[in-house]
């Protein structure tokens, strides 16, 4: 079973608009960190965001939120007021519990564009 | 901080012909990756280091792949001979080790694109 389930290959937003990218996790591990990073044409990965599975509130950073449902292992990430600027890939990626001794895994990847 | 240094920042090579792509993690990271960046196959794991010792390798490809990391600072993933279809991005990343659910995340580096005519 695939770890890490992006299942929206591309999306489009309007500018200032709010968007949600899905991502759902497999795992039997009570312990694990969920992550999403921004890729964009240019091709360097960015850090945007965090989530323990121990965290008690939704992650938050400026315009991102991850609404992270954790009894339907989901941790979708949710832009507001879309920029043009955020037009770029996003992977959402977990790392699991100690047994797993720090491997990351990625999704597939939603590919975001924001329309002016 | 200078981040996740990789070298060189573009290959082009001829087939058959021995690559070294080159990392050097961030300071005190003790865990290193090791990624390639497809538009078939996205972002595959292809090995990854802890305290400098290969944890897991199951994502290299054949053995023609190879990677070391001699001590903290600096680790090569090594294609002989190189194909074609090796072509691709390389990344490669640093975290530091901890709790599965701590705020670790992973820096990566620019990336080397690889091209194997």
């Amino acid at each position: 079973a695939q770890k890490i389930t992006q299942t929206q290959p591309g999306m489009f937003v309007q500018e200032k608009e709010a968007v949600t990218l899905d991502c759902t996790y497999d795992t039997s591990d009570p312990s694990y960190g969920l992550f999403w990073y921004k890729q964009p044409s240019s091709g360097e990965m960015i850090f945007l965001i965090y989530q323990g599975s121990y965290d008690q509130q939704n992650a938050t950073e400026g315009r991102y939120s991850l609404n992270f449902q954790k009894a339907r292992k989901s941790a979708n990430l949710v832009i507001s007021a879309s920029q043009l600027g955020d037009s770029a890939m996003y992977f959402c990626a977990m790392r699991e519990g100690l047994h797993n001794f720090n491997k990351f895994y990625f999704g597939s990847g939603t590919k975001l564009n924001v329309k002016p | 901080d200078a981040g996740v240094i990789q070298s060189p920042r573009h290959e082009v090579t001829e087939m058959g012909q021995e690559v070294t792509l080159r990392c050097k993690p961030i300071s005190g990271h003790n865990s290193l990756f090791w990624y390639r960046q497809t538009m078939m196959r996205g972002l595959e794991l292809l090995i990854y280091f802890n305290n400098n010792v290969p944890i897991d390798d199951s994502g290299m490809p054949e053995d023609r792949f190879s990677a070391k990391m001699p001590n903290a600072s600096f680790s090569t993933l090594k294609i002989q001979p190189s194909e074609p279809r090796d072509s691709a991005v390389y990344f490669c990343a640093s975290s530091l080790k901890g709790l599965a659910q701590s705020y670790n995340e992973q820096f990566f580096g620019p990336g080397t694109r690889l091209t194997v005519l």
